[in-house]
């Protein structure tokens, strides 16, 4: 079975300044994609980033990049320059390939932005 | 494109009672998958419908069923409701064969059971 865990439940960044959301996973399989989610009070889920886990690169989405540890099964969000529109609930997310693609999630961490 | 519709948005129900939630992917999208979202557990996974056939199914219930007609518009049902399953019922489409695993979102059906 995957898990996936977040053991932030809060952060808090200035607004403009930089902020890393945590996460670690555990899988036995070796192909698989990890994702970040945002879920803000509208409550739309929508992904902020994909990384495939065979890529060794870091995958980047203009202010969002990702910290991939691969033998750490570390996936951490680092948000740059942070606007009030980043503050949200932010979801890390496991998902196998192949048939069995469900998305496994952490539990959340929910970012504010102080401007 | 229209994305992922959800209907109804907000549901009150009473205990012992069933209920039935709708989902419209995107176009195109011929998985559908189901989460229940709650403050305490979080996001859990609770089928995945490819095809009109249940592929995939979380740990829950009985009570919790879903079935997915040929346009790929999926409904799930609850039956028996009890004050637990209130919650928020979020809808995920994805295009099978895309490498990404990408999935869409709806915006949810909240369920109050009282």
């Amino acid at each position: 079975a995957q898990t996936v865990t977040q053991s932030q439940p809060e952060m808090s960044v200035q607004e403009a300044e930089t902020v890393t959301l945590s996460c670690t996973y555990d899988t036995s399989e070796s192909d698989y994609y990890l994702f970040w989610y945002k879920q803000p009070p509208s409550r739309q889920m929508i992904l902020v980033i994909r990384q495939e886990a065979y890529k060794q690169q870091n995958a980047t989405e203009n202010r969002f990049s990702v910290n991939f540890q691969k033998a750490a099964k570390s996936f951490s969000l680092k948000i740059s320059d942070s606007q009030l529109g980043d503050a949200a609930m932010y979801f890390c997310a496991l998902a196998l390939t192949g048939a069995n693609s469900k998305l496994t999630f952490g539990k959340g961490i929910t970012l504010s932005v102080r401007p | 494109k229209a994305g992922v519709t959800q209907t109804p948005r907000y549901l009150i129900k009473t205990r012992g009672q069933q209920v039935t939630l709708s989902c419209s992917p995107i176009s195109g999208h011929r998985s559908v998958s189901w989460y229940q979202q709650t403050p305490g557990q979080g996001l859990q996974f609770l089928f995945e419908y490819f095809s009109e056939t249940q592929r995939n199914k979380g740990n829950f219930p009985g009570r919790f069923s879903g079935r997915q007609f040929s346009n790929s518009r999926s409904e799930m049902n609850v039956s028996t409701l009890e004050l637990g399953d209130s919650a928020l019922y979020l809808c995920a489409s994805s295009l099978i064969g895309q490498s990404s695993y990408e999935q869409y979102f709806g915006p949810g059906t909240r369920l109050t059971v009282t």
